[in-house]
C-alpha cells in the first residue's frame, strides 16, 4: 500500500498572504509527482508534474518543489487571492506501473476576503 | 476539444437500486480510470483500463461494482445493488501514455444512494 500524506487537511489564510502545504509520498520506487487543484463541482486540474529531485515549477502565483530522496513536495502560493480556495490534491506513480496515480486525501484551502 | 464526460452528473437512488454511470475520454487517450471521492478516504482508484483492456481492479470494493469498456470510446461503472455507504462522487479520467501521465479528469458524478 503506497502512502501518499497531505498536511494541513485544511487552511484559512487571510487574502494577500503567502501559504504552503506539503505533501509526503514514499522515496523509493519514485517515478513522478503531480499536483492537482480541485474547486467543488468542477474537474480535478492538473497544476504541474514533477519527475526530478530538486524538480521547481511554477505557474503565475503558485510554485511547487519536490525532495525525492526524503519523499516530500511542497506547494507555495504567494499572494492567496479569493479565486485560490479549493483542495489541492498531490499524486504519487512508481516505477511499478507508472501511468495509475495514488492521491493523498487534499488540502482543503480557504481564502479569506 | 472536448474533455472527459461523465453522466449523470447527479444521481439519487435507492438502497438496492442498480446505478450505471457512464464515460466518455478523452478522444485518442489509451488509459481510462474510475476514481471514488469520500471525506474519509479521498480519491481511490477502483479500476482502470489500458486500451480497453482492464489491467487492475483491486480498488474496486466488493462485487456489487463492476466495470466495463467495450470501445475506445466509452465506459461504465455499474453498482448492483446499491447501499447507502457507496454515497461518493465518482470521477473518471483518462490519460494518454505517451504524454507524461498526467491525468485529466471528468467533473464527476456525484451520487446519492438514501
Amino acid at each position: 500500500i503506497l502512502n501518499v500524506e497531505q498536511s494541513p487537511q485544511s487552511l484559512h489564510v487571510q487574502e494577500g498572504d503567502s501559504t504552503n502545504f506539503t505533501c509526503s509520498f514514499p522515496s523509493s520506487n519514485f517515478y513522478a509527482l503531480h499536483w492537482y487543484r480541485w474547486e467543488t463541482a468542477k474537474s480535478p486540474e492538473a497544476l504541474f508534474v514533477m519527475t526530478l529531485n530538486g524538480d521547481e515549477k511554477k505557474k503565475g502565483r503558485i510554485s511547487a518543489t519536490l525532495n525525492t530522496k526524503e519523499g516530500y513536495s511542497y506547494l507555495y502560493i504567494k499572494g492567496s487571492q479569493p479565486e485560490d480556495s479549493a483542495t489541492y490534491l498531490c499524486a504519487f506513480s512508481s516505477n511499478f506501473g507508472n501511468e495509475k496515480l495514488t492521491f493523498g486525501t487534499g488540502t482543503r484551502l480557504t481564502i479569506i476576503p | 476539444d472536448a474533455g472527459v464526460i461523465q453522466s449523470p452528473r447527479h444521481e439519487v437512488t435507492e438502497m438496492g437500486q442498480e446505478v450505471t454511470l457512464r464515460c466518455k475520454p478523452i478522444s485518442g487517450h489509451d488509459y481510462l480510470f474510475w476514481y471514488r471521492q469520500t471525506m474519509m478516504r479521498g480519491l481511490e482508484l477502483l479500476i482502470y483500463f489500458n486500451n480497453n483492456v482492464p489491467i487492475d481492479d483491486s480498488g474496486m470494493p466488493e462485487d456489487r461494482f463492476s466495470a466495463k469498456m467495450p470501445n475506445a470510446s466509452f465506459s461504465t461503472l455499474k453498482i448492483q445493488p446499491s447501499e447507502p455507504r457507496d454515497s461518493a462522487v465518482y470521477f473518471c479520467a483518462s490519460s494518454f501514455s505517451g504524454a507524461g501521465n498526467t491525468i485529466y479528469f471528468g467533473e464527476g458524478s456525484w451520487l446519492t444512494v438514501v
